[in-house]
């Protein structure tokens, strides 16, 4: 059964560093996201992206934030200067353009600011 | 900005007990998603619910969207301690692309 796949599953970085989130998602699938989830909340939209372009952002997605799909399968997440508030877990999901939308979650990378 | 909120948060049964989650939400949706989490893993599908009145059923959990009450219900039919898990909804997408996710409930079944 096709899933999402993302690396690394863990990443340690240091404070103002830059991290790249990886992910592919699943091959026919046209709408891709990017979630971020601090240990024991809440799921948190970072930003949606189709037909090569970001279609809707959230607040989080700052300047420091950008996303890519450098190819036919990747999709990136680039935080550019990380800060210790980021340390969280970060899914990555793909849907089809379909009406049903259901999104297929990757396994997640954990991101650790120190 | 869309608000949806699950109740409760934590939520402790036996084992043989039933039980209801609810996810109130802020605006009109038809499209309504039922995940779970085990903990330090990703999320899992559960449920689409895509029109009003929609109930859908898989083992001991049932799920139900009333879209004119905004509110869904992921009820919990005798209880094992294999459905310790938190249990999210989330709705959309509308006439973005977002989805919006609720608070969360951790379930822990005690045997």
């Amino acid at each position: 059964e096709p899933e999402v796949t993302q690396t690394p599953s863990h990443q340690v970085t240091q404070m103002g560093q830059e991290v790249i989130l990886r992910c592919v998602p699943i091959s026919n699938h046209l709408y891709f996201y990017w979630y971020r989830q601090i240990l024991g909340q809440k799921v948190e939209f970072l930003v949606s992206f189709y037909n090569n372009e970001i279609s809707e952002k959230s607040e989080i997605f700052d300047d420091q934030f950008s996303v890519e799909r450098p190819d036919g399968s990747n999709f990136t997440l680039k935080i550019r200067s990380t800060k210790l508030e980021d340390s969280a877990m970060y899914f990555c999901a793909s849907r089809l353009q379909t009406a049903a939308g259901e999104q297929y979650f990757g396994p997640g990378t954990r991101l650790t600011v120190t | 900005e869309l608000k949806v909120e699950q109740n409760p948060l934590f939520l402790s049964m036996q084992e043989g007990k039933n039980y209801t989650i609810y996810c109130n939400y802020s605006t009109t949706s038809d499209r309504l998603y039922w995940y779970r989490q085990d903990p330090g893993k990703s999320l899992e599908s559960l449920f689409v619910l895509l029109s009003n009145g929609a109930v859908k059923q898989e083992g001991r959990l049932m799920a139900s969207l009333d879209t004119k009450a905004r509110l869904s219900t992921l009820h919990i039919t005798a209880a094992v301690h294999d459905l310790s898990a938190t249990y999210f909804c989330a709705v959309g997408p509308g006439t973005g692309n977002q989805f919006y996710f609720g608070t969360g409930t951790s379930l822990t079944v005690i045997p």
